[in-house]
């Protein structure tokens, strides 16, 4: 079966830097994407990895090892808008497309 | 910049009625899901559609639910005797096409709610 663990809750402050973990067990593997999901909303698309390493978008990088099964998503200079859900999707190659797999969502909470 | 657009944003319905949920898909995307995200859930994968046919459902997806893409543009999701345990937000995703580098791009989601 698909398996996809991150923290539940995680707490930073305004400006800091915060990882957020992600740990995957699947077959099929198609890459790894990283979404944030305001409360009440649609996820949004914020990275994409596919091959091992750092794949950096702004304040945003994203970082994969294929061989651990890990992942981990860092935002630098934390806004209070970066307040969200951020969920760990894995893509799993499937004979008619390439559904997401995702995990329960690590909820951030960013302070003053 | 093309969206996925989902109508309606809210739909309250009662026990054993039929529902029909409501998806435009950006428009050269050839790949389509729906999802659902039952409040304090994950978000969990319920079909995908290509070339007008379903290509995986998961098992949530049982009789009680069909897809459709019924003109070039709209693709919906049909529910055909609601449940309580149905109330969730249902998400749209609409793909380009498969491979690396496509990511898919969702609606803002259809809330039901089951009464």
């Amino acid at each position: 079966g698909q398996n996809i663990d991150q923290p539940t809750e995680m707490t930073a402050t305004e400006g800091a830097i915060v990882q957020i973990n992600c740990t995957y067990q699947t077959s099929g593997f198609n890459g790894l994407f990283w979404y944030q999901q305001h409360a009440g909303e649609a996820p949004t698309f914020l990275s994409y990895n596919v091959l091992d390493g750092l794949e950096e978008k702004g304040r945003f990088s994203s970082f994969l090892s294929r061989s651990k099964g890990y992942s981990y998503l860092l935002l630098k200079e934390l806004q209070m808008k970066d307040s969200a859900s951020y969920l760990c999707a894995v893509r799993i190659l499937t004979g008619g497309g390439n559904k997401l797999t995702f995990g329960t969502g690590t909820q951030l909470k960013v302070e003053l | 910049e093309p969206e996925v657009t989902q109508t309606p944003s809210h739909q309250v319905t009662q026990m054993g009625q039929e529902v029909i949920l409501r998806c435009v898909p950006i428009s050269n995307h050839l790949y389509f899901y729906w999802y659902r995200q039952i409040l304090g859930q994950k978000v969990e994968f319920l079909v995908s559609f290509y070339n007008n046919e379903i290509s995986e459902k998961s098992e949530i997806f049982d009789d009680q639910f069909s897809v459709e893409r019924p003109d070039g543009s709209n693709f919906t999701l049909k529910i055909r005797s609601t449940k309580l345990e149905d109330s969730a937000m249902y998400f749209c995703a609409s793909q380009i096409r498969t491979g690396i580098n496509t990511e898919a791009f969702f609606g803002q989601g259809t809330r039901l709610t089951v009464v």
